[in-house]
């Protein structure tokens, strides 16, 4: 069975500072691949996807960046950090297809202070 | 472009009691797909159920049912036999023919033993 992993599960970092969240997916191959953010209490807003291995395609310009560097691996990044950057984030694949559904990893909660 | 509604911030059932959740949707598509996603505490999003929008059956698993009308947009989920574990965030998700995911602002389940 397929199964997503994202870490670190919590994170604080003071403004300004670098970012990286890494999402992994077992149990597959060449699966779509999603990272959303979700703000405290709201609905989760796509920052970005990808459908394949250096394909990235942004949803939100802002001052953070994706990369797919293997088949099942999606980073999150960010140069520097700014206090609008917390929230929780959260990685999701899919195999695409007609009947394509998005499962979640169980996210990262980053606060930037 | 797309949209999705919750017009339900909160809401409450009774342990054993039947509740049901509202969601209604704005697209030009014919085709189309709809999910509830159940977001607990832990805040990993969890599939609940999905909906094609082709099919005129509603879908079902277990004691969740949604009631699905098409040309009211409309698709409401209704969960029987409320348990604690129901206990969660519920977000109503609709997804394109370009694979992206809209969630509505979801709402919080409350239940009481």
């Amino acid at each position: 069975s397929q199964t997503i992993h994202q870490w670190p599960a919590t994170l604080v970092q003071p403004v300004g500072s670098p970012l990286s969240l890494e999402c992994t997916v077992e149990g597959t191959s060449n699966p779509n691949l999603y990272w959303y953010r979700q703000a405290a209490g709201r609905g989760l807003q796509l920052l970005f996807y990808s459908v394949g291995i250096g394909q990235i395609s942004s949803e939100v310009p802002q001052n953070l960046s994706a990369s797919r560097p293997q088949d099942r691996q999606f980073i999150l990044s960010s140069k520097k950090l700014l206090l609008s950057d917390s929230g929780f984030y959260l990685c999701a694949w899919s195999m695409g297809g007609p009947t394509d559904t998005q499962y979640f990893g169980p996210g990262t909660r980053l606060t930037v202070l | 472009a797309q949209t999705v509604t919750q017009s339900q911030p909160e809401m409450s059932v009774q342990e054993a009691e039947t509740v049901t959740l509202s969601c209604t949707y704005d697209t030009s598509e014919s085709d189309y797909y709809l999910f509830w996603y159940k977001q607990p505490p832990s805040r990993q999003m969890i599939l609940v159920i999905r909906q094609e929008a082709y099919k005129q059956q509603n879908a079902t698993e277990n004691r969740f049912s949604v009631n699905f009308q098409k040309a009211a947009k409309s698709f409401s989920l209704k969960i029987s036999d409320s348990q604690l574990g129901d206990a969660a965030m519920y977000f109503c998700a609709y997804r394109s023919n370009t694979g992206k995911l809209i969630f509505g602002q979801g709402t919080t389940l409350q239940v009481k033993p």
